[in-house]
């Protein structure tokens, strides 16, 4: 199997907060995470690609300092929304794949809700 | 921008009827995979194609890879309510550095 958690499932915070998600391959080694932003019947907006051990590459008009990315091990990857707002309010899900495979597995995806 | 275009965008359709979704591009993928999502949750793969004219069957799911690599297809057969779901295809190459390229997806709605 090829599971991928996420943690948490929704969370609602303060405008002005930070809120940290994390993304974990529970049976496989992922060498690279991908996190999506997804907005209501539409396909998935890539954010950013993550490698286990290196600096995180985002999409263009991706605000770096705004959402960052950690990818400390092979099996987790971390996004921190810094100084939400309520624009941030979306659906976020990450994604992993195997060492030279293409396919990605999906976690079930973050609500986040920003007050 | 290497473009995947998916169609139909929506589709109602009653039970028991055949239907079939597609995605199509000018570029060549070295694979394409096809997922399923339900709201609030995330997208689960339903298959991935690799071979050029390959196709796969997945109970009432057909998926076919075009021969040239740059199209396929999902045929549901005798849809049923629990086929409803958005559905997304997304194709793979190896110069991407792992990233797919998804379809605007497709949002089936079959009525009881």
């Amino acid at each position: 199997g090829a599971v991928v958690s996420q943690h948490p499932s929704r969370v609602i915070c303060k405008s002005g907060t930070s809120v940290k998600i994390e993304c974990r391959s529970l049976d496989f080694q992922a060498t690279t995470m991908f996190w999506y932003r997804q907005f209501p019947k539409q396909s998935l907006m890539l954010m950013a690609t993550s490698n286990e051990g290196s600096k995180a590459t985002y999409e263009q008009g991706v605000e770096k300092d705004k959402f960052l990315i950690n990818h400390a091990s092979l099996t987790l990857s971390t996004l921190t929304v810094t100084s939400a707002h309520p624009e941030d309010s979306s659906f976020y899900i990450c994604s992993a794949r195997r060492f030279r495979q293409e396919t990605q597995y999906f976690g079930p995806g973050t609500r986040l809700l920003v007050l | 921008t290497q473009l995947l275009e998916q169609s139909p965008q929506f589709l109602s359709i009653q039970e028991g009827e055949n239907l079939t979704v597609y995605c199509n591009s000018s570029s060549v993928f070295s694979s394409l995979q096809w997922y399923r999502q339900e709201p609030g949750e995330g997208p689960v793969l339903l298959v991935t194609v690799v071979t050029g004219g390959e196709v796969k069957k997945l109970k009432r799911l057909t998926f076919q890879f075009g021969d040239a690599r740059k199209d396929s297809s999902l045929h549901i057969t005798a849809a049923q309510p629990g086929d409803t779901g958005l559905y997304l295809c997304a194709g793979g190459r190896r110069t991407s550095y792992g990233k797919l390229t998804f379809g605007q997806g497709t949002i089936l709605t079959v009525h009881p």
